[in-house]
């Protein structure tokens, strides 16, 4: 069945560490996005990217970068420069278009400890 | 700048009640679409409705519906006869056009707690 997997469900990260989230999918989408959420915040955007080796900042990016090497992977690294990584991050894909909804993966719950 | 305003944190209604989510988005676009999504508790966003802005028809789906009024630019949704498993968060979204593509930007999102 096709889908976006992301990995792990829960990561723990000590302050001052890098860490890197996996987002997978065998849709053929084009284009994949980074959310994060936090209580009553919402989903916030991180990065998306609509094709291979190309990719935007979105409203909070800043201590977090992506890569897009592939057209089925779109992974998410929490660098040491982002301040409060505790959170719920999401990924998700479309088909390239403003009319398309977007897939979601199932989370990866990241804690700061 | 695009926004998407969900008023309702949240709603707790007793089983067999209606219900009806706010939403309430600005954009400076002509053409755009609006979404709503559902997070339950395992967290993983289910798509639910699809709206292009000219398209204002309202649209029901068994026991769900959704109001869209582009005068008052709000894309309500129903849900008649609530059950437990329609306990989760509530997403309103809109598209929004970057130059280097489009994303959706979401609404804070609505806690809907259906007991029984």
């Amino acid at each position: 069945d096709g889908g976006i997997t992301q990995s792990p469900k829960y990561l723990f990260r000590k302050e001052g560490q890098n860490v890197t989230l996996s987002c997978e999918q065998n849709l053929n989408h084009d284009a994949m996005y980074w959310y994060r959420q936090d209580p009553g915040q919402g989903l916030r955007l991180i990065y998306y990217s609509q094709i291979v080796n190309d990719f935007q900042k979105g409203d909070i990016a800043e201590g977090y970068s992506v890569s897009r090497e592939k057209k089925e992977s779109f992974p998410l690294t929490v660098t040491s420069a982002q301040k409060n990584p505790t959170a719920f991050y999401l990924c998700a894909s479309s088909i390239s278009g403003q009319d398309y909804g977007y897939t979601f993966g199932s989370g990866t719950r990241l804690t700061v400890v | 700048a695009q926004k998407v305003t969900q008023a309702q944190t949240e709603i707790s209604v007793v089983e067999k009640e209606d219900v009806t989510l706010d939403c309430v988005y600005e954009t400076r676009d002509t053409t755009y679409y609006l979404f709503w999504y559902k997070q339950p508790p395992s967290g993983e966003l289910v798509f639910l409705i699809r709206r292009n802005s000219f398209d204002e028809q309202n649209e029901i789906s068994g026991r769900y519906s959704w109001n869209f009024q582009k005068s008052t630019s709000s894309f309500n949704f129903t849900i008649t006869a609530s059950q437990v498993v329609d306990s989760a968060v509530y997403f309103c979204a809109l598209s929004e056009v970057h130059q280097a593509g489009t994303a959706l930007i979401f609404g804070k999102g609505t806690t809907l707690s259906v007991s029984s």
